[in-house]
């Protein structure tokens, strides 16, 4: 069972760059968003989908951006990386009939 | 805006102890609440989930409460041993934040041998 994959696990990025950090899901799930996960704080919402076409942002959207063409996927694309988005980010996706989320294990960004 | 805290942020115990983790939220109107557990380097895993309802889940040694009125939340952990050590997480749903969650910041939970 894949659950939930993302990609990469690791990422260094100079400041200004860009990079598409994948997720995808193999359970049929409607429901996908991004957090981002910082020392000392809990899991902040960046944006999230509630199906194909649809997204809307969360807590922290600011500096990233979603699509969603298809239920599987769900990648968060960061235009031009800074300093402040170092960050571990997790994907999560869920069904709207039930109520536990699924975990991807994470993916590492650091900006120099 | 709703507002997740979480006593301690860490807690040091012996194997064998039972220990309790405390989680507060600021809005009483909550769909459900969640409590996950984190490895270092992992994602989130979760452990119970106890909708607005109900007052507590139990699962093996994990028993989770709810009291929605007062905005709190424990988990209580029986017996600990030191595989449980890791991070420990609660999550609430709805409120301001309808069908998302909001997080608290952690515990992180350390059960020596």
């Amino acid at each position: 069972n894949a659950g939930v994959t993302q990609t990469p696990k690791f990422q260094v990025l100079k400041t200004g760059q860009s990079m598409t950090l994948q997720c995808a899901q193999d359970m049929n799930h409607e429901y996908m968003s991004w957090y981002r996960q910082d020392p000392g704080m809990g899991l902040r919402l960046i944006h999230y989908s509630v199906g194909a076409g649809i997204t809307d942002q969360g807590e922290v959207p600011n500096g990233y951006n979603v699509s969603r063409s298809t239920t599987e996927d769900f990648p968060l694309r960061l235009l031009s990386a800074a300093p402040s988005q170092t960050s571990v980010y997790f994907c999560a996706s869920r069904s709207t009939g039930e109520n536990i989320q699924y975990f991807g294990a994470g993916t590492r960004l650091s900006v120099l | 805006k709703q507002e997740v805290t979480q006593i301690p942020a860490a807690l040091s115990v012996p194997e064998g102890e039972n220990l309790v983790l405390n989680c507060s939220f600021t809005d009483s109107a909550i769909y459900n609440l969640q409590w996950f557990r984190q490895d270092p380097g992992k994602g989130l895993t979760s452990l119970l989930l106890i909708q607005s309802s109900q007052r507590e889940q139990t699962s093996g040694r994990l028993n989770a409460s709810l009291d929605k009125s007062s905005g709190r939340s424990t988990l209580y952990i029986a017996a600990s041993q030191p595989g449980d050590s890791a991070t420990y997480l609660c999550a609430v749903r709805g409120g301001n934040y309808g069908q998302n969650f909001v997080f608290g910041p952690g515990t992180r939970l350390s059960v020596l041998p």
